[in-house]
């Protein structure tokens, strides 16, 4: 049974439009939520996180907004760049803090066309 | 955030052989963490690893298959023994970081033929 769930396999944005990437799951105990970004033969790197205590986060061109009631949560790029072509995996866990095992989705390939 | 290096970056081996995949993290960490992406999967967790104890390895993942040693604060290896084709996968290593979350190695891609 996937906790996390990313429905869309794949995505493609034309180059300064704005990407939504979306992510649900299931369990109602996951309390901090992760967006990681991976390329072609490199490890995934962090991009942003929330923790349920918040409805959004920004970072640059980078939000995250989480629905606790939906369960859902979404990763809006704005602008989107041709360098931002990677696979986008959501992530959650219980907590923030200490360790506890971090559940990934299967990811979204984003392609952002020049 | 925490630099990992991890090696091999890639390998082809044969059915029935071990490979040993060393990570090597630039700071102390208490834990460290193991990962597979099978093709077109998620990434899924192997097992921790904690300095000068077992590693506790997730359902589905056995210590005979996948042993992990773990010798100090900033190093580990994963040995995939008695590979076949479907040990084929990239396998990764990672630390937790509080702000950062997860800090990923680059990745090991296995091809087992």
């Amino acid at each position: 049974d996937q906790q996390v769930k990313q429905n869309s396999p794949s995505l493609s944005v034309q180059e300064g439009r704005i990407s939504i990437l979306n992510c649900d799951y299931t369990n109602s105990m996951f309390d901090y939520f992760l967006w990681y970004k991976k390329y072609p033969a490199e490890g995934p790197t962090f991009l942003i996180s929330i923790s349920s205590i918040k409805d959004k986060n920004e970072d640059g061109r980078f939000t995250v907004f989480l629905n606790k009631s939906a369960k859902h949560l979404s990763l809006h790029i704005v602008p989107s760049q041709p360098g931002d072509s990677a696979v986008y995996f959501c992530a959650a866990s219980r907590t923030k803090t200490s360790y506890d095992k971090v559940i990934f989705g299967p990811g979204t390939s984003l392609s952002v066309i020049p | 955030s925490a630099v990992i290096s991890q090696k091999p970056s890639r390998d082809i081996c044969q059915r029935g052989t071990s490979l040993t995949i060393q990570c090597q993290v630039d700071s102390q960490v208490t834990m460290m963490f193991w990962y597979r992406q099978q093709p077109g999967q998620s990434l899924t967790l192997i097992a921790t690893a904690n300095q000068g104890s077992e590693a506790t390895y997730e359902s589905g993942f056995v210590i005979d298959k996948f042993p992990i040693s773990r010798p100090n604060l900033t190093f580990s290896t994963l040995t995939v023994s008695n590979m076949s084709p479907e040990d084929s996968s990239i396998y990764l290593c990672s630390v937790l970081r509080d702000v950062y979350g997860y800090t990923f190695g680059s990745g090991t891609r296995l091809t087992v033929v």
